[in-house]
């Protein structure tokens, strides 16, 4: 199975701070890494597929990139409804797919 | 607009099985290009993939949960199904259907999650 290790687990910021999530790939997965967005109570959304591809309707301060088993998401300036947990997802061996521990950003 | 729902008891008893199912609503579950999961989350833990299904009736599992879960499709109802059995506390989660995109593009549409919750 294909492990997904993000880094950090929880990360403190402030409204229009520059913050970089990075998530590691236990082999190669190429581009097939996908990020997403959890708010309490609600279900994930995905931000970015295919490591850089930005989902339709979300801000472009989101931003992925990465291949091969390093991948980082960056969110140019932090606003107040970007804080919530973060998470990415390898679909290389889809329809088998694995998700990351998950990055709790939090308001400093 | 695609919209998915997941319904079925609330609680469920040690070693039974625990049954849901998601009804795809504004568009086909029949469709090639795309297939259908479930992921759970424990409370305070993060997401955990289950298992995925193709229209056809192909089924992929976790391995570590592939001896207790099945997942079927009924396409007349637009359906899917997720059944787990002998089910224990750990097994208490939310429960999230999801559709996934051709290509690896990522999970796209998902539902709002029903919690199940496993105790006597």
């Amino acid at each position: 199975d294909i492990q997904m290790t993000q880094s950090p687990s929880s990360l403190s910021a402030s409204v229009g701070d520059r913050v970089t999530i990075t998530c590691r790939a236990s082999q190669s997965i190429s581009s097939y890494l996908n990020w997403y967005q959890q708010k309490p109570g609600k279900a994930p959304k995905l931000l970015i597929y295919a490591a850089s591809s930005l989902q339709s309707g979300v801000p472009s301060r989101f931003s992925g990139s990465g291949s091969g088993t390093d991948f980082t998401l960056t969110i140019s300036s932090l606003q107040p409804e970007d804080f919530a947990t973060y998470y990415c997802q390898q679909s290389y061996s889809t329809p088998h797919i694995t998700f990351g521990q998950g990055t709790r950003l939090e308001i400093k | 607009q695609l919209q998915l729902q997941e319904s079925g008891p609330g609680l469920v008893k040690p070693s039974e099985t625990l049954s849901l199912t998601c009804t795809v609503s504004g568009g086909s579950i029949s469709s090639s290009s795309y297939y259908w999961g479930w992921i759970r989350q424990p409370p305070g833990k993060g997401l955990e993939w289950i298992g995925s299904i193709y229209y056809s009736g192909s089924t992929y599992y976790n391995p570590s949960l592939k001896s207790r879960v099945t997942i079927s499709v009924d396409t007349s109802k637009n359906q899917f199904s997720l059944k787990l059995s002998s089910v224990t506390a750990a097994d208490t989660a939310v429960y999230y259907c999801a559709r996934g995109t051709p290509a690896g593009y990522g999970m796209d549409v998902w539902g709002q999650g029903t919690t199940v919750t496993v105790s006597s």
